[in-house]
């Protein structure tokens, strides 16, 4: 069975700050995949980004990146320029290869203040 | 392309009645998950659908719980004799079978049983 744990329940950065949001999983499986998924108040999750394992080149989408040390089995999420539309649970994600069920971590409230 | 969405968008019921849930997946997507997500809390798989098989169950899915997929197009979640316990947001997703490790969320139903 896979675990994801998001040890930071709840953070906070100013706008146009860089913040970091840490995941640890633990898995036995070889192939699998991650991801951070946001949910704004009372809207729908959305995918920020994912990065399959067997990929050494950490995942970059705008103003978000993922630091990926697949020894450590970890996976934070580092949102740059953060902006006031940022705020929202961030969840982060594991998924095996079979792709049949995604395993999410408890989240990461975070609030961007101005 | 519409979304994934989820009907209705809300419910209240007494505790004991019964109640069914619809997904609506992005169209020609023929995978359908169903997750539970509790307050606080980061969703829970209870079951996957490819096309109209359901393939895999959770064991948090109970046997007052049923959920259907005829035609490999909508599904349905059913909840009978329910309980104060099954208070959470049941959330839908769907995934192609292009891409099938991206998961596409409904807006999901909030579940109150008084």
């Amino acid at each position: 069975a896979q675990t994801v744990t998001q040890s930071q329940p709840e953070m906070s950065v100013q706008e146009a700050e860089t913040v970091t949001l840490s995941c640890t999983y633990d898995t036995s499986e070889s192939n699998y995949y991650l991801f951070w998924y946001k949910q704004p108040p009372s809207r729908q999750m959305i995918l920020v980004i994912r990065q399959e394992a067997y990929k050494q080149q950490n995942a970059t989408e705008n103003r978000f990146s993922v630091n990926f040390q697949k020894a450590a089995k970890s996976f934070s999420l580092k949102i740059s320029d953060s902006q006031l539309g940022d705020t929202a649970m961030y969840f982060c994600a594991f998924l095996t290869g079979s792709a049949r069920q995604l395993t999410f971590g408890s989240g990461t409230q975070l609030t961007v203040l101005p | 392309d519409t979304g994934v969405s989820q009907d209705p968008r809300h419910k209240i019921t007494k505790r004991g009645q019964n109640v069914t849930f619809r997904c609506d997946p992005i169209s020609e997507h023929n995978r359908l998950y169903w997750y539970r997500q509790t307050l606080g809390q980061g969703p829970e798989f209870l079951t996957y659908f490819q096309n109209e098989a359901q393939l895999e169950k959770s064991r948090l899915l109970s046997d007052r719980f049923s959920a259907e997929r005829p035609k490999g197009s909508f599904s349905t979640l059913e909840i009978q004799r329910t309980e104060q316990g099954d208070s959470a947001m049941y959330l839908c997703a769907s995934s192609s079978g292009v891409d099938v490790y991206e998961q596409y969320f409904g807006p999901g139903t909030r579940l109150t049983v008084t």
